[in-house]
């Protein structure tokens, strides 16, 4: 597609549940980000991918979120046993090949607004 | 580890400059960003500025650096409702991987 596209846009779930959301990154892109974003509040790093590998995970809250990403595309992000303190949209980035000083432009999707009641 | 701060708000009456400011950790940083996100919509890239360099204009935006301070700023002249946004700081980490760190990003709120 010709952007970052995530699935769902919306998701209400009861505390307690599973949810996976989904991110389709721009194709080509290697490179690719998560971030939270609590209502009126920053960006907050969760984590990023660079192919299929994630060099840095330090972002994920606890052990109840785990992300995974394959055929350098297509990443899940899992969230198991979901809080109320879930609640936030999730968005996903992706970018061109990262490189240690070269110049990055993310393309960021709309976002998973997720809901634990 | 990296850090970038911003301040959280910035109110100012159209037609006035708006100057958001952000400092930054990490000194291997060759490339430092500023996203914009509309009320409702993602982030999308809105200027950047290459390290080697103190200052960049477009249009109605002036980016300055402050290499020394690790300290960036955006200004926003003659600025409109239309700007009303969440502005985010980005730098990339120069120093291995080249991974994004956004600050938590500073809401400007511009009043008619």
């Amino acid at each position: 597609g010709a952007g970052v596209s995530q699935s769902p846009s919306n998701k209400v779930t009861e505390k307690g549940k599973d949810v996976e959301l989904r991110c389709d990154p721009i194709s080509g892109h290697t490179a690719l980000y998560w971030y939270r974003q609590r209502l009126g509040q920053g960006l907050e790093f969760l984590i990023y991918f660079q192919g299929n590998s994630a060099p840095d995970k330090s972002g994920l809250p606890s052990d109840r979120f785990s992300a995974e990403r394959t055929g350098e595309s297509v990443s899940t992000l899992t969230i198991q046993r979901t809080q109320q303190e879930d609640s936030a949209v999730y968005l996903c980035a992706s970018s061109l090949a990262l490189s240690a000083g070269g110049r990055t432009e993310a393309f960021f999707g709309q976002g998973t607004r997720l809901t634990v009641v | 580890g990296e850090d970038v701060e911003q301040s959280l708000f910035l109110s100012v009456r159209e037609g006035d400059s708006s100057v958001i400011n952000c400092t930054y950790t990490d000194s291997s940083s060759t490339y430092l960003y500023w996203y914009k996100q509309e009320p409702g919509a993602g982030l999308q890239l809105l200027t950047y500025i290459f390290s080697n360099m103190d200052m960049k204009q477009d249009q109605r935006l002036t980016v300055l650096l402050n290499k020394k301070d690790k300290h960036l700023s955006l200004r926003i002249a003659d600025t409109q409702t239309g700007d009303s946004a969440i502005y985010f700081c980005a730098d990339n980490d120069g120093g291995s991987q080249g991974n994004l760190i956004f600050g938590k990003g500073t809401k400007l709120s511009v009043k008619p």
